[in-house]
């Protein structure tokens, strides 16, 4: 099956400082890559999703790259706050008639004021 | 989001005892999953239904049970095999190949 590794495991930037977290997935099948935001102790919420046949997209602040070839996606925060403080954590899916997700172990993002 | 609910917001297991937990949705989403995140985490999926009385294993069934009886419910059973079972438990139902959206999650832990 698919496996996805996410690295850093633990950032910390500076209140607008830019922060970029990145994820790798070894099947090349995979065409579907959500980012999600969960705060602690609180339901993991989609904060941007690209598609295999784009490679980049952004929303305001938020960004995500994807590099087929190479199998890896970014996800790039711009201008950060304080309150984009929490755990991030990329999946990859293959999805044809549904999407069974691979989660990364996610990445712990700390903005200082 | 608002449109899945999870019941109990925190539950406890006394040892040799089966626990269910709730999971609604009002979105008319086809398929719903099971995840449990222990802490520091990923999402490890449990298990998973595509369509009403159907579904599947993941990666961590073992110790789990489940039931697809109506399209909007999707109940997990924490059986007594489940030998470690203290986690945060996680509901998601997705429309197709559309994202999955979560509930707001079971706090589990054991007596």
């Amino acid at each position: 099956g698919e496996n996805v590794e996410q690295h850093p495991s633990t950032l910390s930037v500076q209140e607008g400082d830019s922060a970029v977290i990145k994820c790798t997935y070894s099947d090349s099948a995979s065409n579907y890559f959500p980012w999600y935001k969960q705060e602690l102790g609180k339901r993991p919420q989609l904060i941007i999703d690209i598609r295999s046949n784009v490679g980049e997209k952004k929303d305001q602040r938020i960004a995500v790259t994807l590099n087929k070839t190479a199998k890896h996606f970014s996800l790039h925060i711009t201008e950060t706050q304080p309150e984009d403080s929490a755990v991030y954590f990329c999946a990859a899916s293959i999805g044809y008639n549904f999407n069974k997700f691979y989660f990364g172990s996610g990445t712990k993002l700390n903005v200082k004021p | 989001d608002g449109g899945i609910t999870q019941s109990p917001k925190y539950l406890f297991r006394k040892e040799g005892q089966n626990v269910t937990l709730s999971c609604e949705q009002n979105l008319n989403h086809d398929a719903m999953y099971w995840y449990r995140q222990d802490p520091g985490q990923g999402l490890r999926l449990i298990y998973y239904s595509q369509i009403v009385n159907d579904f599947q294993k993941g990666d961590i069934a073992e110790g789990y049970s489940v039931s697809r009886e109506k399209k909007e419910s999707f109940p997990l059973t924490v059986t007594s095999a489940q030998k470690n079972p203290t986690a945060f438990y996680l509901c998601a139902s997705s429309i197709g190949t559309e994202t999955q959206y979560f509930g707001p999650g079971t706090r589990l832990l054991v007596l």
